[in-house]
């Protein structure tokens, strides 16, 4: 089984609508990321949790919120979808280590139209 | 200006030759450095993580240039399974959130 799993993995909606993307690990990792990536612009951060009660926005969270149900679970919404939300979007974990150097493990990826 | 930039691509090259990515950096806080590779819109995954001293890990080979703010990634002898996207990522503070270039396209052609 994949270490950190999302759903849906598609989804199409139409604009207004409030969607849910669930992301799930069991990798037993405290810091957990949500990442939109758009052909031409890499991956843009768009909220961050460094453990349960720690959650903190980055470079493009307008438009977005989440909850972090437990350590293992992590969950993006759009609260009224609109057509430039279409993209692909990506979860990921990672274990920060004595030394410093930290890896991110990703989920498969959501891929979301919004129309 | 953007945190991190990488080289325009797609490079398209041939089985066996030997292509170079550079990425530059705006911050010079910044603390570490790494490549991931991404396949066709699949979720991207660690390649290498980049040392001062420079490292190589078989046919790849990362670099850091402190004084100019870049990274590059070094891979010898192409092969058709290195055809990916090459991403940069760098961490400005240590423990902090990574930030990603936009990517670099390879295409390694028969």
């Amino acid at each position: 089984d994949a270490d950190v799993t999302q759903t849906p993995r598609n989804r199409i909606t139409k604009t207004g609508k409030r969607i849910m993307l669930e992301c799930s690990q069991t990798k037993g990792h405290d810091r957990m990321y949500w990442y939109r990536q758009d052909p031409g612009l890499g991956l843009r951060l768009i909220y961050y949790s460094f453990d349960v009660k720690d959650i903190n926005k980055g470079e493009i969270s307008d438009g977005y919120s989440v909850s972090r149900q437990a350590q293992a679970k992590f969950s993006l919404s759009l609260e009224s979808a609109i057509p430039n939300q279409t993209a692909l979007y990506f979860c990921a974990t990672s274990d920060f280590p004595t030394g410093g150097w930290e890896t991110q493990y990703f989920g498969p990826g959501t891929r979301l139209l919004v129309l | 200006r953007k945190e991190v930039e990488q080289d325009p691509g797609p490079f398209n090259v041939p089985e066996g030759a030997t292509v170079a990515f550079n990425c530059t950096y705006s911050n010079s806080a910044s603390q570490s450095f790494f490549w991931y590779r991404q396949d066709c819109r699949k979720e991207p995954k660690l390649l290498m993580s980049v040392y001062s001293s420079g490292n190589e890990d078989g046919r790849f080979t990362a670099q850091l240039n402190r004084a100019s703010q870049y990274i590059s990634l070094l891979i010898r002898d192409s092969k058709l399974s290195d055809s990916a996207t090459y991403l940069c990522v760098v961490i400005i503070n240590q423990g902090g959130k990574l930030i990603f270039g936009q990517g670099t396209e390879l295409s390694v052609k028969p």
